[in-house]
């Protein structure tokens, strides 16, 4: 079992508010996806990162993908409360499945 | 396009009852994929579908567990003599392709409550 620890796993900021979130793993993958899933609702993709040290932008959110391929980090700017959800990150070392963190749970206070 | 679909999207039951719960996948998506979701906790992965075949099924829970698909479409997960640690929400995904990088656009869930 590969497993990707995420953090923090709760979050309640004020709407303006940067924020972080770290997901790490002892294993390498080879890509890495960041979902957000509200309450009723099935996860949504945000983004694919697939290199080392990989750097994609997504209007106020940034994800980077660690060097070594084991981590990720998500970065979200200016909080709007529209940004609350839990954030999954999920991992892929190649096989047909991924495999999900543990989750973050925001919450932007207006 | 319609997505995924899954129903029903509540399921109460009693220990020791089977139930069926079902995934209608996005048309022509190849790769369908089934998780179970403890409450406000990531995703576990259980069972992996290429057309219908399942060559991954390392992630069920137990023998109580089985699932199939037919037509390369619609899927059931089969649990037979429930129990309450079977409590959860079960999210059905499809994808284009059976390749892990691909996106996974998932269904609402089942929220299964077995008492």
């Amino acid at each position: 079992t590969q497993l990707l620890e995420q953090s923090p796993q709760f979050l309640s900021i004020q709407e303006g508010e940067n924020l972080t979130v770290y997901c790490n793993s002892s294993s390498v993958f080879s890509s890495l996806q960041w979902y957000r899933q509200e309450p009723g609702e099935g996860p949504v993709l945000l983004v694919t990162v697939v290199t080392g040290g990989e750097v994609k932008k997504l209007k106020r959110l940034t994800f980077q993908f660690g060097d070594a391929r084991k981590d990720s980090s998500l970065h979200i700017t200016a909080a709007q409360p529209g940004d609350t959800g839990l954030y999954l990150c999920a991992g892929s070392s190649g096989a047909n499945n991924l495999f999900f963190g543990t989750g973050t749970r925001l919450t932007v206070i207006p | 396009g319609a997505g995924v679909s899954q129903s029903p999207s509540n399921k109460v039951t009693e220990k020791g009852k089977d139930v069926e719960l079902r995934c209608d996948p996005i048309s022509g998506h190849t790769a369908l994929y089934w998780y179970r979701q403890s409450l406000g906790q990531g995703l576990e992965f259980l069972i992996y579908f290429q057309g219908n075949s399942a060559p991954d099924k390392s992630g069920l829970p137990s023998d109580r567990f089985s699932a199939e698909r037919t037509g390369g479409s619609v899927s059931t997960l089969t649990i037979q003599r429930t129990q309450q640690e079977d409590s959860a929400v079960y999210l059905c995904a499809s994808s284009p392709e059976g390749l892990s990088y691909n996106e996974q656009f998932f269904g609402p869930g089942t929220r299964l409550t077995v008492l």
